[in-house]
């Protein structure tokens, strides 16, 4: 069965600090596709990054760093220097070679980012 | 370029009654996908249109239908509403149909069923 879990309900921390975002995934397809998600309160999802299974290069883009292990099927998230405006609730999720399309979610990680 | 639009943003439903959700995709984008959002979990995948055909269907009821127009606007469908039908409801667009692509959403509508 394909299924993202993100075991971290809820994360709070002070302004500055660095934190990292649990995700793990299950798959039995070696072709797949991972994928971050922002949600502000507003509702709207907001793309952050894809990753594809044969690609395991970690990726920075500014203050946000995304580690992909296979040995682990981990897909783990990082912010740097976390500000007030990172708060949002994140989601990982999963699409897979032999799905119709449609991403499979974890349940998300509320961060809570405090001034 | 604009992105997903979604109409309407709120709205009120009472047990029994049916309601349209409206999606347009972004420019250039032929699929369209729905997601159902409960409050506190992921989005939960209800269906996949690509080139005005059903692609997918996730495990809703028939009460849910949805259809794609050749223009690639979409509409969401839910009939005899539930109160566990309230949900923030989601649009996606992608270029294909392909796992591969990047599906980006819309605002959502947020649905309240009373």
């Amino acid at each position: 069965a394909q299924k993202v879990t993100q075991a971290q309900t809820e994360i709070s921390v002070v302004e500055k600090e660095d934190v990292t975002l649990d995700c793990v995934y299950e798959t039995r397809d070696t072709t797949y596709y991972l994928f971050w998600y922002k949600q502000p309160p507003s509702g709207e999802l907001v793309f952050l990054i894809r990753r594809n299974s044969f690609d395991e290069q970690n990726e920075i883009s500014g203050r946000y760093s995304w580690n992909f292990q296979k040995s682990t099927s981990s897909f783990n998230f990082t912010i740097t220097a976390s500000q007030v405006v990172d708060s949002a609730v994140y989601f990982c999720a999963l699409n897979y070679g032999g799905s119709q399309g449609n991403l499979i979610f974890g349940k998300g990680t509320k961060l809570s980012v405090k001034p | 370029d604009a992105g997903v639009t979604q109409s309407p943003t709120h709205l009120i439903k009472t047990r029994g009654q049916h309601v349209t959700l409206r999606c347009s995709p972004i420019s250039g984008h032929k699929s369209v996908s729905w997601y159902q959002q409960v409050l506190g979990q992921g989005p939960q995948f209800i269906f996949q249109y690509y080139e005005k055909e059903e692609r997918g269907r996730g495990n809703f009821p028939d009460r849910f239908s949805a259809r794609q127009f050749p223009n690639y606007s979409s509409e969401l469908n839910v009939n005899a509403l539930l109160l566990g039908d309230s949900a923030l409801y989601l649009c996606a667009s992608s270029p294909s149909r392909y796992p591969r692509e990047t599906q980006y959403f819309g605002p959502g509508t947020r649905l309240l069923v009373l």
